[in-house]
């Protein structure tokens, strides 16, 4: 069936520290793709999404590009910042239901 | 714009006994989805609401249900509960249908079964 797979965490980082989160899929066809990010105590935000190969999704200095040979979609941010400390979930859109990674928390220090 | 409700926040219930959980999704969104979030199997999709009728549904047993109002409300229930239900349920509703939609997720429903 399908699924994600994202790097485990903790990733605890210095502030303006350049950020990589690996998530890897595996799905039949060709689904859209999601980061999604959890701040403590709400619910899930959209951060950026791709629907077809090549796509770059993007927002708040965040970025992942949708690469369909090697099934990943990882997340980059160049510099991060406290604020961004925060769980990353990485999901796919397969028949109408969201799969999601376990999720990688961040920690951003001063 | 009001985002989406979920209440209560809290809730602690005992095995055996039986939960509903509402979620008020925002104005005008149709679409109503609900997982279930937990530190060992992570979010898992539970089911879809759409027009008052159930699209779509995960891999849970049938003591998991729900529904949904003509104003889009939408409650689910756990009967007899057992000890790994506890978790945080969260709601997600978007205009349409489908999960390539942006949701909007709730702040959750944090259920304890003791």
């Amino acid at each position: 069936g399908d699924s994600v797979t994202q790097m485990e965490g903790p990733v605890t980082l210095s502030e303006e520290a350049f950020l990589t989160i690996n998530c890897t899929y595996t799905a039949t066809g060709y689904p859209s793709l999601f980061w999604y990010v959890q701040y403590p105590g709400e619910g899930l935000q959209l951060l950026l999404k791709a629907t077809k190969a090549d796509d770059k999704g993007s927002n708040k200095g965040f970025e992942a590009t949708y690469r369909k040979e090697t099934t990943s979609f990882h997340l980059e941010k160049g510099s991060v910042q406290v604020s961004d400390s925060a769980v990353y979930f990485c999901a796919l859109n397969a028949g109408n239901m969201l799969t999601f990674g376990g999720g990688t928390r961040l920690m951003v220090k001063p | 714009k009001a985002g989406v409700t979920q209440t209560p926040r809290y809730l602690i219930k005992t095995r055996g006994q039986q939960v509903t959980l509402s979620c008020s999704p925002i104005s005008g969104h149709r679409s109503v989805s609900w997982y279930q979030q937990t530190p060992g199997q992570g979010l898992q999709f539970l089911f879809e609401y759409f027009s008052e009728t159930q699209r779509n549904k995960g891999n849970f047993p049938g003591r998991f249900s729900g529904r949904q109002f003509s104003n889009s409300r939408s409650e689910m229930n756990v009967s007899t509960l057992e000890l790994g239900d506890s978790a945080l349920y969260l709601c997600a509703s978007s205009p349409l249908r489908g999960a390539n939609e942006k949701l909007f997720f709730g702040s959750g429903t944090q259920l304890s079964v003791l």
